[in-house]
């Protein structure tokens, strides 16, 4: 069984300060990790994802996160935070695919707030 | 390209009221197809997908239920609607095999 854990709820910077969300996952496969983000009432964007090859994957927005197979976790970083990330967002663990399904665990979401 | 579609965006219904939830894909041919709920202060559950037209899995027992008439068409529907059904539904596709979803704008349904 795979799971996903956000270990934070709520995380807030100010602007112009370094970000870090943290995912830990638990897979019993080599799991594919996605990072999506949710502006309110809108859908979810992939900001960027893990699929086995490079373990520093560059995303959109300034966004990267570093898959660490020994410490299972995939947390999301950036340098210098905007006022336009602040948003929930989401750690998502995918099994291989099989029978035509891709199943996804999301975690419960961290919400950043960004400080003027 | 490719772009997903969701109707309404909100809606606002009594209890014990039918629901009917739609969402299309364009530029695509045989995705797999997804419902997610997500309720307020919780993560993303998924309630249904659907690897072809009339084939659809649950994966949360409720008073929900999903069709596929079409490819790219995918509808979410009630006959009675209760409170516990609020929430932001959303709706995703994948490529067959693929890794990654892609999301529709979501639709605000909110049981009164």
């Amino acid at each position: 069984a795979q799971s996903v854990t956000q270990l934070d709820s709520h995380v807030s910077v100010s602007e112009g300060t370094p970000v870090l969300l943290r995912c830990n996952y638990s897979s019993s496969y080599s799991p594919s990790l996605f990072w999506y983000v949710q502006h309110p009432n809108k859908g979810l964007q992939l900001l960027l994802k893990y699929t086995s090859a490079a373990t520093l994957v560059k995303g959109i927005n300034g966004f990267e996160a570093e898959f660490k197979k020994s410490e299972t976790s995939f947390h999301l970083t950036k340098p210098s935070a905007h006022m336009s990330d602040a948003a929930e967002y989401f750690c998502v663990v995918s099994d291989p695919y099989s029978g035509g399904y891709q199943k996804v665990t999301f975690g419960t979401g961290t919400k950043l707030q960004v400080i003027p | 390209s490719q772009t997903i579609h969701q109707w309404p965006a909100t809606l606002v219904q009594p209890v014990g009221s039918p629901l009917s939830l739609e969402c299309t894909v364009e530029g695509t041919s045989n995705p797999n197809l997804y419902w997610y709920r997500q309720a307020a202060g919780r993560g993303l559950q998924l309630l249904f997908y659907s690897v072809g037209i009339g084939q659809i899995s649950s994966e949360v027992p409720q008073n929900l239920s999903a069709s596929r008439p079409q490819d790219r068409q995918f509808i979410l529907s009630s006959k009675k609607l209760l409170l516990s059904d609020s929430g932001f539904y959303l709706c995703a596709w994948s490529v067959l095999g693929g890794y990654e979803q892609f999301f529709g704008p979501g639709t605000r349904l909110t049981v009164l």
